[in-house]
């Protein structure tokens, strides 16, 4: 069983285009995260939500627009597609993730490689 | 800004050998490290753990060190084995962070035989 799976997992589309990324966890977790892989594999944190709550916003521009119906589900949609935004999203999740508390194992999805051309 | 970096950027290492990766981070807050193990076309996935209040930490053939003196960080893989070829990133945050979490820039591993 996939504990994170994201869809699709390929996605090319062109410049100006308006597309989501779902992202689902079944391992009860109540902290989901989306985490953007550039072309040299730098990995860096665009978003956490913690019980359907936003706690991480990295300075990602507000063409991303995550979206939390319940804890086990983060989409990221994403307006206006540029080219630098070609990159690998990769979903998260953790359990028991809170201020005042070491942090417990992330568990990473698949990725979904996107292309905008 | 604080960054966390790594030495080598591509590691070969001979099958049966032992391997040994290394990491650099700056920010002295930092509480929790990890090391992940990133496939060709997959996520990364979980290897080991350490928090800061540990030096050592032992997994099955892995085994983490932490120098906090020096902020330092490494990953060795006993027996190296083909299926151990991956990129490898090690990861720190801090405990009133929600979790989040700062990559290294990744180490190429390449198991020849």
């Amino acid at each position: 069983d996939t504990a994170v799976s994201q869809t699709p997992k390929y996605l090319v589309t062109q410049m100006g285009n308006d597309k989501s990324i779902k992202c689902e966890q079944n391992l009860g977790h109540d902290t989901m995260y989306w985490y953007k892989q550039d072309s040299k594999k730098f990995l860096k944190i665009m978003f956490s939500y913690n019980n359907k709550e936003l706690i991480i916003n990295e300075t990602v521009p507000n063409r991303f627009s995550p979206k939390s119906p319940d804890k086990a589900h983060l989409n990221l949609h994403i307006n206006s597609l540029e080219l630098g935004d070609s990159a690998v999203y990769f979903c998260a999740s953790s359990q028991d993730v809170a201020p005042d508390r070491a942090p417990d194992t992330i568990y990473f999805g698949e990725g979904s490689w996107l292309t905008v051309v | 800004g604080e960054s966390v970096g790594l030495h080598l950027p591509t590691l070969s290492v001979q099958e049966g050998d032992n391997s040994i990766i290394n990491c650099a981070y700056s920010n002295s807050a930092s509480d929790y490290f990890i090391w992940y193990k990133q496939e060709s076309g997959k996520g990364p996935q979980f290897i080991i753990d350490i928090r800061s209040n540990m030096d050592k930490r032992q997994g099955q053939r892995v085994t983490v060190l932490l120098n906090k003196t020096v902020k330092h960080l490494s990953l060795q893989i006993a027996a190296t084995q083909p299926g151990d070829s991956a990129v490898y990133f090690c990861a720190e945050t801090i405990t009133d962070s929600w979790g989040k979490l700062q990559f290294g820039a990744g180490t190429q591993v390449v198991v020849t035989p």
